[in-house]
């Protein structure tokens, strides 16, 4: 069964301060997906890492992939407090035609 | 920037009854999806569509679900006899290739069942 997992869960974090989440997978997949869902709100596509080794940013989310070790990282850099969401990881099904999710994290910035 | 649209945004059903949900897939995707997510949950996968038939499904994905596209717009969800746990957002999605990702989420639908 694939499985995708994430931490932490949960993080409440102050404004300007640095957190790393990470996403680890089971399968031998080379794509992996980062998400933003607002409470009540559909997903969002932040990065999408097609090899081992991608990096990606966007304003302060940085996102890279290391699939030899299975783990995908979602860097947040001097964190506001309108990055406050919950983030999902996903990973492509063996066959390719499916999004496995993680349980995703509950990113909350306070000042 | 293409969208897709999932109608309606908000449905209350009795149990028991026949509810379908809809979305307009991107024009030129050629891949459908449907997700749902129970509250508070993670994103779970239930059935994937190309080429006028399910190319995946998950367990969740049981005899009481069907997809269809009935014309070159439209992509539905029909579950025949809901239950109290179906209660959950629905998500729909569509890809151009599922070579390249790519997914495009709509905004959802949700659905209480009561």
């Amino acid at each position: 069964e694939l499985k995708v997992e994430q931490n932490p869960l949960f993080l409440s974090m102050q404004e300007g301060k640095n957190y790393t989440i990470y996403c680890n997978y089971s399968t031998t997949s080379d794509r992996l997906y980062w998400y933003r869902q607002d409470p009540g709100k559909s997903l969002e596509s932040l990065f999408v890492l097609l090899s081992n080794g991608a990096v990606k940013q966007e304003g302060r989310l940085m996102a890279s992939l290391d699939t030899k070790a299975r783990l995908s990282t979602l860097h947040i850099t001097a964190a506001v407090h309108d990055l406050s969401a919950t983030y999902f990881c996903a990973v492509d099904s063996n066959s390719g035609y499916a999004l496995n999710f993680g349980k995703g994290t509950s990113l909350l910035v306070t000042p | 920037e293409p969208e897709v649209t999932q109608t309606p945004s908000h449905q209350v059903t009795q149990m028991g009854q026949e509810v379908i949900l809809r979305c307009v897939p991107i024009s030129n995707h050629l891949y459908f999806y449907w997700y749902r997510q129970i509250l508070g949950q993670k994103v779970e996968f239930l059935v994937s569509f190309y080429n006028n038939e399910i190319s995946e499904k998950s367990e969740i994905f049981d005899d009481q679900f069907s997809v269809e596209r009935p014309d070159g717009s439209n992509f539905t969800l029909k579950i025949r006899s809901t239950k109290l746990e179906d209660s959950a957002m629905y998500f729909c999605a569509s890809s151009p290739d599922t070579q390249i990702g790519g997914y495009t989420f709509g905004s959802g639908t949700r659905l209480t069942v009561v």
